[in-house]
């Protein structure tokens, strides 16, 4: 199941920078976006999120970018913290078609430098 | 804060044995969901459940499986016949609201089936 997509399985930034985590998807029926954070031996955590009807949401630190027909999103974080460091994921629904599933990303391990 | 919990944390059986995955929803929401993510893989959407009954479910959750909400309070995943295979961390959510929103993830069970 390919249908939502993170290439990058990891990113290292310096404390203070941004953070820019990516995510793809092939689903033109997917209309709901969500950014989970997760610990290890711990439940993912929701971050943001942003409707299709929108192409960016912020939250303090956190904005998420929607991109539609790139069929792209992406979730900054500025300034990034050294408790920041954890694995993003990327999930997707389409409310339609599937009712509030969630597919998900593979994941993105973040490390934020001191 | 209100959160999902989940119980047990850890759970060791034999295969073939049955399991019951226990979690505690967040007490205004409506909608129940179990996720599955075996190690090195992506949480996997297994069934949601609405109006105590199940609204949706993967090709992951077949007969083996099956969901309850045998009071106000709790949501119970149930597998009749364990397989090495199910061998995994499992996640409860729970969403506030008519499939817009935020699902929230409990902490998770994990599954060692030997």
């Amino acid at each position: 199941d390919q249908q939502v997509k993170q290439n990058s399985p990891s990113l290292s930034v310096q404390e203070g920078r941004i953070s820019i985590l990516n995510c793809d998807y092939t689903n033109s029926m997917f209309d709901y976006f969500l950014w989970y954070k997760k610990y290890p031996a711990e439940g993912p955590t929701f971050l943001i999120s942003i409707s299709s009807i929108k192409d960016k949401n912020e939250d303090g630190r956190f904005t998420v970018f929607l991109n539609k027909s790139a069929k792209h999103l992406s979730l900054h974080i500025v300034p990034s913290q050294p408790g920041d460091s954890a694995v993003y994921f990327c999930a997707a629904s389409a409310r339609e078609t599937s009712g509030s599933r969630l597919t998900f990303g593979e994941g993105t391990q973040l490390t934020v430098n001191p | 804060e209100p959160e999902v919990t989940q119980t047990p944390s850890h759970q060791v059986t034999q295969m073939g044995q049955e399991v019951i995955l226990r979690c505690v929803p967040i007490s205004n929401h409506l909608y129940f969901y179990w996720y599955r993510q075996i190690l090195g893989q992506k949480v996997e959407f297994l069934v949601s459940f609405y109006n105590n009954e199940i609204s949706e479910k993967s090709e992951i959750f077949d007969d083996q499986f099956s969901v309850e909400r045998p009071d106000g309070s709790n949501f119970t995943l149930k597998i009749r016949s364990t397989k090495l295979e199910d061998s995994a961390m499992y996640f409860c959510a729970s969403l506030q609201g008519a499939l817009i929103g935020a699902q929230y993830f409990g902490p998770g069970t994990r599954l060692t089936v030997l």
